[in-house]
């Protein structure tokens, strides 16, 4: 089935240095998501992308739809500790049955204080 | 905090038991999902209901049994489990099963088969 390419698997940073990740697809995409997940808890929804080329904040996070609608990145500026965790995309394929998700393998982030 | 309840948190069974995961929203979402996680690996899909009614199950074994009692509320029941079957079960919801509407998911139920 459709998958998601997310990288990279792991990335072991700094404190306050600034965090790049990214995902591309084979396939058109219409919805393109960004999750946090830390132990023991369920993904918390960091960032909802809709439009082609469309640039969204929050906080110390920006994420952007691509212009081919086939990828999207998450950039995370002057990282925490508390940004440790396992980061994914996921997103709604033009071909797919309604909000059906497609995730990315998943990026894990470890932060040196 | 999370919007979406899942209990319990964690669950011992034995190959021979019958337990029941429950999952809540008050966000008024119409659609409601059951996804399986083992550690370190992205959510799948199990099931998917829209406006109470199944709409999605993804050739899982029939010992998962899910239940939509109402548009707050999704079960999932279990019964004669395998080792394999340990991991942790999320539940999420959306405003209405569409490409435009986020899910959300709650914290999970950690699940062990003994």
């Amino acid at each position: 089935g459709q998958q998601l390419n997310q990288s990279p698997q792991s990335m072991f940073i700094q404190e306050g240095e600034d965090v790049s990740m990214n995902c591309t697809s084979s396939s058109i995409f219409n919805t393109w998501l960004w999750y946090k997940q830390d132990p023991g808890e369920g993904p918390v929804l960091l960032i909802a992308l809709y439009k082609a080329g469309e640039l969204t904040s929050n906080g110390r996070l920006t994420a952007q739809f691509g212009i081919t609608r086939k990828d999207s990145f998450l950039n995370i500026s002057a990282s925490i500790p508390s940004d440790v965790g396992i980061y994914f995309c996921a997103g709604t394929a033009l071909y797919n049955q309604g909000g059906k998700l497609i995730f990315g393998q998943g990026t894990e982030l470890s932060v040196k204080p | 905090d999370t919007e979406v309840t899942q209990t319990p948190k964690h669950l011992v069974m034995g190959m021979t038991n019958k337990k029941s995961l429950k999952c809540e929203q008050h966000m008024g979402h119409r659609a409601m999902y059951w996804y399986k996680q083992k550690a370190k690996k992205p959510p799948e899909l199990m099931f998917v209901y829209s406006y109470e009614k199944l709409s999605i199950n993804e050739s899982v074994p029939s010992r998962f049994s899910p239940e939509c009692p109402n548009s707050s509320l999704l079960n999932l029941h279990l019964h004669a489990l395998q080792p394999e079957d340990s991991a942790l079960y999320l539940c999420a919801s959306s405003q209405a099963f569409r490409i435009n509407q986020p899910q959300h998911f709650g914290d999970g139920t950690r699940l062990s088969i003994l």
